[in-house]
């Protein structure tokens, strides 16, 4: 099992120029989601979704949209990127059966906006 | 506020030693805890979970207090793998969601 995967592991944009990251996870986890980092704060959750067709805003969804295009993928859209996106992108899938809330992380996006 | 605080250290110690650090939470509604490592760049990986009655793994001991809002990591006879940042990291139960404190950073030196 690849566990979660993310593409591309980095990227460079210009201001306004917009871009899609991939995230697919071969655990069969019904809820998925997007985390920046940035330096000094924690983990922000971006989007998630708990389960195959639906999706929610976290913490600091203005300007992100995501799509659930089936069970394992769940992507991440910048429409018109600003340097102040520049951060590190992390999906992660999480199964809620049974009481497990682990959350598996992909290596993660490296995105600076120039 | 932040909802997850956590002395951002580092806490620079010798092989050997016994390490130990907290971090605070403010939504009272938290429910599950938990201790994740991320090494330098990459992504975070579950430690452990954290029990009410507080719980051990190996070298690794968490604890919650769920009075005083607070939960606590001691690592016993550090080695150089345990060198990282601890991310302390709530749950509300309502929506699953996870609160991330910024990390703790611990360097083990020979």
């Amino acid at each position: 099992n690849a566990g979660v995967t993310q593409t591309p592991k980095f990227q460079v944009l210009k201001t306004g120029q917009s871009m899609t990251l991939q995230c697919a996870q071969d655990m069969n986890h019904n809820s998925m989601y997007w985390y920046r980092q940035d330096p000094g704060m924690g983990l922000r959750l971006i989007y998630y979704s708990a389960s195959e067709g639906t999706t929610d805003k976290g913490e600091v969804p203005n300007g992100y949209n995501v799509s659930r295009l089936n069970k394992r993928e769940f992507s991440l859209r910048l429409e018109s990127a600003a340097p102040s996106q520049t951060s590190v992108y992390f999906c992660a899938s999480t199964d809620r059966v049974f009481q497990n809330y682990e959350q598996y992380f992909g290596p993660g996006t490296r995105l600076t906006v120039t | 506020r932040k909802e997850v605080e956590q002395d951002p250290g580092p806490f620079n110690v010798p092989e050997g030693a016994t390490v130990a650090f907290n971090c605070t939470y403010s939504n009272s509604a938290s429910q599950s805890f938990f201790w994740y490592r991320q090494d330098c760049r990459k992504e975070p990986k579950l430690l452990m979970s954290v029990y009410s009655s507080g719980n051990e793994d190996g070298r690794f001991t968490a604890q919650l207090n769920r009075a005083s809002q607070y939960i606590s990591l001691l690592i016993r006879d550090s080695k150089l793998s345990d060198s990282a940042t601890y991310l302390c990291v709530v749950m509300r139960y309502n929506d699953y969601k996870l609160s991330f404190g910024a990390g703790t950073t611990v360097t083990v030196r020979a």
